[in-house]
């Protein structure tokens, strides 16, 4: 059975760092890509981050870029996102998801259950 | 960047009808798109790639079509479990991804 499990949410202060962590099981975490997605309260949900299966390819939105990094440890099958600088905007349930493909281009298929960011003034 | 509109942003519903959700990209993204079904609290559930493609354990009554800038998600028959969130997203032109604003199906 595919699960990721996520860890690493909480309340930051504004300008503040948090790193959140996806541990996967159940699949060859090394064959897929994997997105990070978050949705602030009450939105819709907006895509943050995606990195390769490899970790040679990473790519981000605009909105985090220069401030967030994707990165993976395929040798303990766990997906990361260091976050530096954090601001309101950032307020929002982060979430994991694996994608079908190994660069990308498919759709996520699997989610982890969400972690909450809440940065704080 | 792709912009992909959902219309309508509420659709009010009989339990055992038909919904329609539409679910339009800015340029033609092929058949590059999935629909997520999303409960409050829980993480977005797949049901639909390629745009017409059910993902696995998905019902039957759940359906997609379309290609290049003009998508539909059909729910045949609703359930009670069916009434929630709706996002369309496209995986075809990227970075970045891009998720529609969502369909909130309702009981009418």
């Amino acid at each position: 059975e595919v699960q990721l499990l996520q860890s690493g949410g909480g309340l930051v202060q504004r300008g503040g760092s948090l790193r959140l962590s996806c541990a996967a099981s159940g699949f060859g975490f090394s064959g897929f890509a994997m997105n990070w997605v978050r949705q602030a309260p009450g939105k819709g949900l907006q895509w943050v981050s995606t990195i390769s299966n490899s970790g040679g390819n990473t790519y981000y939105a605009d909105s985090v870029k220069g401030r967030f990094t994707i990165s993976r440890d395929n040798s303990r099958n766990t997906l990361f996102l260091q976050m530096n600088s954090l601001g309101a905007e950032d307020t929002a349930v982060y979430y994991c998801a694996r994608v079908s493909s190994p660069l990308g281009s498919s759709a996520a298929g699997y989610w982890g259950q969400g972690t909450l960011v809440i940065v704080s003034s | 960047e792709i912009v992909m509109t959902q219309s309508p942003a509420t659709l009010s519903v009989s339990p055992g009808e038909r919904a329609t959700l539409s679910c339009r990209a800015s340029q033609s993204i092929s058949s590059n798109l999935a629909w997520y079904q999303q409960k409050p609290g829980q993480a977005p559930r797949l049901l639909i790639y390629g745009a017409s493609t059910r993902a696995t354990g998905i019902p039957a009554r759940f359906s997609g079509s379309g290609s290049g800038t003009e998508f539909t998600l059909t729910i045949s028959s609703l359930q009670s479990e069916d009434f929630t969130v709706y996002y369309c997203q496209q995986y075809d032109n990227w970075p970045p991804l891009t998720f529609g604003g969502g369909t909130k199906v309702e009981i009418k």
